[in-house]
């Protein structure tokens, strides 16, 4: 049962350019959303988060946006760099809750 | 460095040996996680102390796992009589009274 689907295995994109990431969910009872980055032989690093209560937070190069409606957020990093490349997880949770539910990842390759 | 520390960085051990692995967390932080990582997947929650007491286990932690944490600040993880399929990726993290969580290094089990 994967509650948290990251569809896409892998985007590649040119430096300067948007990158878009997306993730969808399908437990209603989450209600808090993070992004992390995870270079190879590393452990995943915080990037941003959101809360329910909101529909986007910004965060310099990175915003986050809910549909809640959808259960539905994405990742936006602009202008993509080539330093961003690195493995990209959404994960979940409900505010009250303890653990992190992941996605698969998704491997960016920004492109110089 | 005060981030997450955890050690040993890899171990390759034998089939059928045992295994212990630490993790010393941001001094402040009175929530430790212990997640684990395959190939190709984004982490998976294994168990959470909240200071010295652990409050939840997945069922992913089998009876060759127990994990520990004395005193409410290190914490320990141990596998014992190590079959093939548990060479992973472990990784602690640990946070402050929300699900916002900060990843260490991780630890590379090999077992051959």
């Amino acid at each position: 049962d994967q509650q948290v689907k990251q569809n896409s295995p892998s985007l590649s994109v040119q430096e300067g350019r948007i990158s878009i990431l997306n993730c969808d969910y399908t437990n209603s009872m989450f209600d808090y959303f993070l992004w992390y980055k995870k270079y190879p032989a590393e452990g995943p690093t915080f990037l941003i988060s959101i809360s329910s209560i909101k529909d986007k937070n910004e965060d310099g190069r990175f915003t986050v946006f809910l549909n809640k409606s959808a259960k539905h957020l994405s990742l936006h990093i602009v202008p993509s760099q080539p330093g961003d490349s690195a493995v990209y997880f959404c994960a979940a949770s409900e505010t009250s809750g303890s653990r992190l539910t992941f996605g698969e990842g998704t491997q960016l390759t920004v492109n110089p | 460095d005060t981030g997450v520390s955890q050690d040993p960085r890899h171990k390759i051990t034998k089939r059928g040996q045992n295994v212990t692995f630490r993790c010393d967390p941001i001094s402040e932080h009175n929530r430790l996680y212990w997640y684990r990582q395959t190939l190709g997947q984004g982490p998976e929650f294994l168990t959470y102390f909240q200071n010295e007491a652990q409050l939840e286990k997945s069922r992913l932690l089998s009876d060759r796992f127990s994990a520990e944490r004395p005193k409410g600040s290190f914490s320990t993880l141990e596998i014992q009589r190590t079959e093939q399929g548990d060479s992973a990726m472990y990784l602690c993290a640990s946070g402050y009274s929300s699900p916002l969580a900060f990843f260490g290094q991780g630890t590379r089990l090999t077992v051959v």
